[in-house]
């Protein structure tokens, strides 16, 4: 059975300042997302990683995929306020090709 | 890019009462549509995953027969809560996906409250 573990759950952090989210997950997987969810509201995604080395950026935000030590990482650059919400990573079971979701990292930046 | 279109957004009902949710793609053929419930402050919890024609696969703990999924067209899965309870009160959201290994696209959401 696929588990998603993410870590820290919960993160409060000064505007400013970096910090990386950790999801690590249990079996093999042909890819890993991210998304982002604000209060309220439905999921938004983020990234998808397809291979061992992937790294992509969208703004402040980087995510990259070790796919043989099965974690992937969420890095924050510079946080801003507005990036205060709760970011999950969700990994493919292959088997039958659904999403497995980490328990989610609620985001706080403080001015 | 691909649409998901959910409806309605909120609910709010007596218990007892039966709610239908209905999950539309608006740009692209939705073969498979899956179902998530989400607690306050928890993740996403598949409850079943549909393919169009097919009957839907349920998770473990998911009551199929509480937890009615139609997935009659390529473009509409609904779900209905029957009898709903305090305890069904929850987020509800659906995703919808052409094809095996294309990343899902999930609707806005479905927040039901049942006094």
């Amino acid at each position: 059975e696929l588990k998603v573990e993410q870590n820290p759950l919960f993160l409060s952090m000064q505007e400013g300042k970096n910090y990386t989210i950790y999801c690590n997950y249990s079996t093999t997987s042909d890819r890993l997302y991210w998304y982002r969810q604000d209060p309220g509201k439905s999921l938004e995604s983020l990234f998808v990683l397809l291979s061992n080395g992937a790294v992509k950026q969208e703004g402040r935000l980087m995510a990259s995929l070790d796919t043989k030590a099965r974690l992937s990482t969420l890095h924050i650059t510079a946080a801003v306020h507005d990036l205060s919400a709760t970011y999950f990573c969700a990994v493919n079971n292959n088997a039958g090709n659904m999403l497995t979701f980490g328990g989610g990292t609620r985001l706080m930046v403080k001015p | 890019g691909a649409v998901v279109s959910q409806h309605p957004s909120r609910v709010i009902c007596k218990s007892g009462t039966s709610v239908k949710i209905e999950c539309r793609s608006l740009d692209f053929q939705a073969t498979t549509m899956f179902w998530y419930r989400q607690f306050p402050k928890q993740s996403l919890m598949l409850m079943a995953t549909s393919n169009e024609g097919s009957k839907a696969t349920y998770e473990q703990g998911v009551e199929k027969d509480k937890f009615l999924i139609n997935h009659a067209s390529l473009t509409l899965s609904t779900l209905t809560v029957t009898s709903a309870h305090p305890e069904d009160s929850s987020f509800y959201i659906c995703s919808a996906r052409d094809l095996p290994g294309q990343p899902q696209h999930f609707g806005d959401g479905t927040r039901l409250s049942i006094l």
